[in-house]
């Protein structure tokens, strides 16, 4: 398994405004992802980030939303830019390591609430 | 990727065995099915993952038929703190990216 954190564990932002979500991994991990929850909901992939590369985003996010940084094997950055209150939302990272089959670990989630 | 159903809710008894049957009619050959299960206010955790029979550990069997077209999670005498939402989730495996696509999950509500 992998040990992840993220940090902060929840934030009460004002509109217009910007949040860095950090992710950190106890090992190096090839692949990293970072997911949104909304409130009820299921999780939905917002882009994989890529190591020394742009993160690949899905359908429906931009990076000039959500701007994703990964300087090493073991750290990760999300950036929820300009933030209105439908990004109220759980922000989870998770992490992949390769070697037989493949299994993601997920963080704890960043609850972000956007008044 | 293969797009998984499963059925909304379950209602359970504490004690009882839970089966949650999840549908992948459009798996591919190098698919494995993996089943998640999440706490509020949690990430969701790994539960265990198979790609054909049977695989069993310690805290759940998963029974996947020949054709691979569904897939059954087992929870033996489930406990109220077994009250979770369970994914279900096909996705490939082999060292592909192995993007997860998350379906509505099974919300399991165990009485006591």
């Amino acid at each position: 398994s992998a040990v992840i954190s993220q940090k902060p564990s929840r934030d009460i932002c004002q509109r217009g405004t910007s949040l860095t979500i950090q992710c950190q991994v106890d090992s190096q991990v090839t692949m990293m992802f970072w997911y949104r929850q909304q409130p009820g909901q299921s999780l939905t992939l917002i882009a994989t980030a890529n190591q020394g590369s742009e993160a690949t985003y899905e359908s429906g996010f931009v990076i000039d939303k959500f701007p994703i940084s990964r300087p090493n094997l073991t750290f990760s950055t999300l950036t929820v830019s300009n933030m209105s209150p439908e990004d109220s939302s759980i922000y989870l990272c998770s992490v992949e390591r390769t070697g037989g089959q493949e299994t993601q670990y997920f963080g704890p989630g960043t609850r972000l609430l956007v008044l | 990727l293969a797009k998984t159903t499963q059925p909304i809710s379950m209602d359970s008894y504490e004690g009882q065995e839970v089966n949650i049957t999840c549908s992948h009619n459009n798996i591919a050959t190098n698919d494995y099915i993996t089943w998640y299960q999440q706490f509020p206010s949690q990430g969701p955790r790994f539960i265990i993952q198979g790609y054909k029979t049977k695989v069993t550990n310690e805290v759940a069997s998963l029974f996947i038929p020949a054709d691979r077209k569904s897939s059954t999670l087992s929870l033996p005498r489930v406990s109220l703190s077994d009250t979770a939402v369970y994914y279900c989730l096909v996705a490939q495996g082999g060292g592909a990216t192995n993007k997860l696509i998350f379906g509505t999950g099974t919300l399991l509500a165990v009485q006591p």
